[in-house]
């Protein structure tokens, strides 16, 4: 079974660019979150998805948005790209049980994002 | 305050011992509780979950559960250097709503 793949793998951008990024998970998961990773702040969750509809979302501004598409893979957006959006921003694709409890999630290998 | 705390570390400890990672949370609501282990420069992976009270072991891994005490740890019998990662500690209510420790950096000196 092939796991989750996020492309690009890097990118480098410069301030007030927008970027996309693309997520695909594992067949037969219905449930893709985003996460952003630094250094000094850790895994911080962005989003998730769920049958194309968005049940949860962090504290991160408007400018980061995302979407998912009837075959589960998603997209995450950043508008508009400051210094401090430089990092690297994890997928990950979870099948979750009847009931609503939170499923482990299975990661991609991210892409890094380096905003210049 | 933050919603899910870990010492950073680094923790080390000597090959064969058994390290002990610990981590407390702030949401009572919290109902699923998971242990990650990241390789520098790799992304996260799942070592072990936990949703009741008490103790759940898989191989050489522990993870142990006290609610009232909202705390969660993790301990790794017979630590080999390959144990030497940094470990999250990661805390759900309901819909994949999770919320990431900063890690411990765990080093297994041989």
């Amino acid at each position: 079974k092939a796991g989750v793949t996020q492309t690009p793998r890097y990118l480098i951008k410069t301030r007030g660019q927008q970027v996309t990024l693309s997520c695909s998970p594992i067949s037969g998961h219905r449930s893709v979150s985003w996460y952003q990773q630094t250094p000094g702040q850790g895994l911080q969750f962005l989003f998730e998805y769920f049958s194309e509809t968005q049940r949860n979302k962090g504290n991160f501004p408007g400018r980061f948005s995302g979407r998912q598409f009837s075959n589960s893979r998603s997209e995450m957006n950043v508008s508009t790209l400051e210094l401090g959006d430089s990092a690297l921003y994890l997928c990950a694709s979870s099948s979750p049980r009847t009931g609503g409890k939170t499923t482990e999630a299975f990661f991609g290998q991210g892409t890094r994002l380096t905003v210049v | 305050q933050k919603e899910v705390e870990q010492n950073s570390g680094p923790l080390s400890v000597p090959e064969g011992a058994i390290a002990s990672l610990n981590c407390t949370y702030s949401d009572r609501g919290s109902q699923s509780f998971f242990w990650y282990r990241q390789y520098s420069g790799k992304s996260p992976e799942l070592i072990m979950f936990i949703y009741s009270n008490g103790d759940k072991e898989d191989g050489r891994f522990t993870a142990q559960l006290n609610k009232a005490s909202q705390y969660v740890s993790l301990l790794i019998r017979d630590s080999q250097p390959s144990d030497s990662a940094t470990y999250l500690c990661a805390v759900a209510g309901g819909y994949q709503k999770v919320t990431f420790g900063i890690g411990t950096k765990l080093q297994v000196i041989p």
